[in-house]
């Protein structure tokens, strides 16, 4: 069963330092979202790519947030310099190449982001 | 206004009766609505979707769309425990990828 691939599970880090998470989308799968999920927010889009090229990233910090999609199989997002409020946990999704824009999203396990 | 709402709950339910779970959304331009399951610690999971007016079913479950009230809802009969949970209200935005999460409403089944 295809998934979508998320590293680290968890992070710790300082406040200040810089912090990587990436998403390996499914073989196939050419559209990739961030989100980040709060207990107060929910689940908020933060960007969202289709084949490589940034559609929308509206949602996302520009000062201290980035997104980048290097190559099909690999999605990035980068925090530097990461603040506590930062906290939260990260998904990835991807859906289908070919999908219309009314598919169901297919969502990676999420990487816990915690910044002391 | 927020874009989807959700009653946030939490909605319990003792174990074999209905669960109706309630979304309303400001887009009137949207196509298709999803419902998602998100177990705690876990990822959101696809359980359901309607596009067209009227209801779906799906074994246990069965989706609501009313577009003209901008009104979609979810039941589950006969609720299990492990149907507890947070149900997320999912609705890409007009003509877009843009999918917007309402705030969840979390299910807690006794049994």
């Amino acid at each position: 069963d295809a998934r979508v691939t998320q590293t680290p599970r968890h992070k710790v880090t300082e406040m200040g330092q810089e912090v990587t998470m990436r998403c390996q989308p499914i073989l196939g799968h050419n559209t990739v979202f961030w989100y980040r999920q709060t207990m107060m927010q929910g689940l908020e889009l933060l960007a969202y790519f289709r084949n490589r090229a940034p559609l929308d990233d509206s949602g996302m910090p520009k000062d201290r947030f980035s997104a980048e999609m290097p190559d099909a199989t690999l999605a990035t997002l980068k925090i530097q310099p990461s603040e506590p409020r930062d906290s939260a946990v990260y998904f990835c999704a991807s859906v289908p190449k070919g999908s219309g824009p009314n598919s169901p999203l297919h969502f990676g396990n999420g990487t816990r982001l915690t910044v002391t | 206004q927020k874009e989807v709402e959700q009653n946030s709950g939490p909605l319990s339910v003792p174990e074999g009766a209905i669960a109706s779970l309630n979304c309303t959304y400001s887009d009137r331009g949207s196509q298709s609505f999803f419902w998602y399951r998100q177990y705690s610690g876990k990822s959101p999971e696809l359980i359901m979707f309607i596009y067209s007016n009227g209801d779906k079913e799906d074994g246990r479950f069965t989706a609501q769309l009313n577009k003209a009230s901008q009104y979609v809802s979810l039941l589950i009969r006969d609720s299990q425990p492990s149907d507890s949970a947070t149900y997320l209200c999912a609705v890409p935005n007009t003509g877009g990828f843009k999918t917007i999460f309402g705030a969840g409403t979390r299910l807690f089944v006794k049994a």
